[in-house]
């Protein structure tokens, strides 16, 4: 069964501690991986796409890379503002769907 | 660019009533459009694909008679909760994916979400 799993549940940093979430899956056939970041009460924002191994995609202090069964979400060096659940999903098929992993909750101290 | 809205944002509603959710592509068009629903600290779970023009997509354990979608126009799908029960109060999240232009754009882009309370 497809399955996408996120590590840590939880993540506390201190402003300026770098750190990595990651994003497991189990898949026959990935037709592309997301990040999305959620705040509390709102939708999922978009961030990346990734969709072969090898590749990275940067946006300010975020950076997503992918291997051909994990990807990496980096943080570096956080703010208290990019405190938010980061979720990855992936698309195993021609539909378009997307599965959804628990996601990691990401808590930035000044 | 690729806005969705949701309206309403917030919903209170007596047992046994109906309600209904619009979601909107603002600024491109969306033959595909997605409805999730999340429940506190858990993760989305699909509830439906919605294609213009054609009937739903139900996912498995979704009861199709209870959940209406139409999704009548590119920008445009609703979300009608029929007879609804304390146990449909929810946060209902909408999201849509830009009709193929020849790239490969397979990115959905979410509204904001609907908070529904079912007293």
């Amino acid at each position: 069964e497809d399955q996408v799993t996120q590590s840590p549940e939880a993540l506390r940093l201190q402003e300026g501690e770098s750190s990595s979430l990651n994003c497991s899956y189990t898949v026959s056939g990935l037709r592309g991986l997301f990040w999305y970041r959620q705040d509390p009460g709102k939708g999922p924002e978009f961030l990346f796409t990734l969709y072969s191994a090898g590749e990275e995609k940067e946006k300010e202090r975020l950076k997503a890379t992918l291997t051909k069964k994990e990807s990496f979400l980096h943080i570096t060096a956080p703010k208290p503002e990019d405190s938010a659940t980061y979720l990855c999903a992936v698309r195993f098929s021609n539909d378009y769907k997307l599965s959804f992993g628990a996601g990691t909750t990401v808590t930035v101290r000044a | 660019g690729a806005v969705v809205s949701q309206h309403p944002s917030w919903v209170i509603c007596k047992s046994g009533t109906s309600v209904k959710i619009e979601c909107r592509s603002l600024d491109f068009q969306a033959t595909t459009m997605f409805w999730y629903r999340q429940f506190p600290k858990q993760s989305l779970m699909l509830m439906a694909t919605s294609n213009e023009g054609s009937k739903a997509t139900y996912e498995q354990g979704v009861e199709k008679d209870k959940f209406l979608i139409n999704h009548a126009s590119l920008t445009l799908s609703t979300l009608t909760v029929t007879s609804a029960h304390p146990e449909d109060s929810s946060f209902y999240i909408c999201s849509a994916r830009e009709t193929d232009m020849g790239s490969r754009n397979y990115e959905q882009y979410f509204g904001p979400g609907t908070r529904l309370t079912v007293t």
